[in-house]
This record gives C-alpha cells, structure tokens and sequence, in this order.
C-alpha cells in the first residue's frame, strides 16, 4: 500500500462544477502539500497545510490530522483548472523526506 | 523576484555517460530539494540540500549525487546513466528545509533522454 492515496485518479467535470480530490496517508506528518501540474511540467505550490483548511481564490484545502486525510476543493470550475492535482506530505520522522500521491487528472469541459 | 531556474531544460545523453543539472533557487531560499518524475513511477524525492549540507537522501542509487554552493545554487549528478534515469527532474527551493516547513517553489524542471 502507498503512504499517499489520492482518489479519483481521473476526473472529469462541466465548467462551473464543485470539485472534490481526495488525499489519504498512512504516516505521521508535519505538513501535507497541494500541487498542480500543467501539461508541460510546470508545478505551482497552492497549499501547505499543517491543520485546518486554508482558502486562496476557488480553492480551498483541509486536512483531518486524526483521520490523516486532506481534500481539494474547487468552486465554480473552469476549463483553466484542468491540470493534474499532486498531494505531498511530508514525514514527521526519519528524514522527513516528501511523499507523493500518483496525481488526480482533472478535465474540465467548457 | 525571479523564479527558480533549472538549466539545461532538455538533454539528450547516451548510456553510460554522465550529467549535471543545476538549479538556481530564488533569492534568499536556502533550502533546495530535487526531485524525478517519470510515468511510471510519478515523482520521487531525490535529495534535500539547507545551507550547503545534504539533510534528507531519498531511495535512489549512489549514481545520483547533489550538492549546494555558498550561494545555495545546487548541482546534480548522474553517472553511468541508464535508459531509466531518462525522466523530468524537477528542483523546489524554499526557505526553510526539511522540519521546518514553508511553502516549495518549483522550477520547470531538465527533461532527461538517455539513449
């Protein structure tokens, strides 16, 4: 079993949909990171959470310490957010190296 | 400020030779990490460079080598390439390393061909 399951793998929505991706892990952690990936390489940072949730735009990020599970929200969704969407944590022992999820593809149809 | 840049953004090798990446992080970063992306296996963290000292080391061979200059620019080092190290090597820096957490920038990342 990988330390990071994202769900769904791939997903496909209509323009103005609320998204929803699914972060789950299996060790402890001091944070988790949200990333986006666009066709090309590039990969913007659009979250660091520790705990909570936190709020930038359309986006919106929480994290369940207990329940060691995290979510990506997006409101109103446009054709400008397909990208693929990359969960990272980072372990709170050993060398505290960052783990990554296999990504969620995320389409957005006008 | 400027972003952080990785150079070459493409190289062609063949088996068995050797390469250097560099990355330059953003001005003040002293923290810089890198990282491999390939299809199969996505990304995987290489290793974590603050201040010139090697902080974390992922699950890769002793063919992958890095290190940081006083400036915090980072180089690394492939030898004796194989077909598989042919990938996206992609470079984040940020302020703070390992524990103390602060948000990664990333570069666009050396696109890797061995052939």
């Amino acid at each position: 079993k990988n330390e990071v399951e994202q769900s769904p793998q791939n997903l496909t929505a209509q323009e103005g949909e609320f998204i929803t991706i699914n972060c789950s892990y299996s060790v402890g952690i001091s944070a988790l990171h949200w990333l986006q990936q666009h066709p090309g390489g590039g990969i913007v940072s659009l979250f660091m959470l520790s705990s909570g949730k936190k709020k930038h735009g359309r986006l919106i990020a929480t994290i369940n310490i207990q329940e060691k599970h995290s979510s990506l929200h997006i409101t109103a969704s446009h054709p400008r957010d397909s990208a693929v969407y990359i969960c990272a944590v980072r372990s709170n022992f050993g060398n505290e190296k960052l783990t990554f999820g296999t990504g969620t593809r995320l389409t957005i149809i006008p | 400020k400027a972003g952080v840049t990785q150079t070459p953004r493409y190289l062609i090798k063949t088996r068995g030779q050797q390469v250097t990446l560099s990355c330059s992080p953003i001005s003040g970063h002293r923290s810089v990490s890198w990282y491999q992306q390939t299809p199969g296996q996505g990304l995987q963290f290489l290793f974590e460079y603050f201040s010139e000292t090697q902080r974390n080391k992922g699950n890769f061979p002793g063919r992958f080598s890095g290190r940081q200059f006083s400036n915090s620019r980072s180089e690394m080092n492939v030898s004796t390439l194989e077909l598989g190290d042919s990938a996206l090597y992609l470079c984040a820096s940020s302020s703070r390393g390992g524990g103390g957490n602060s948000p990664l920038h990333f570069g666009n990342g050396t696109r890797l061909t061995v052939t």
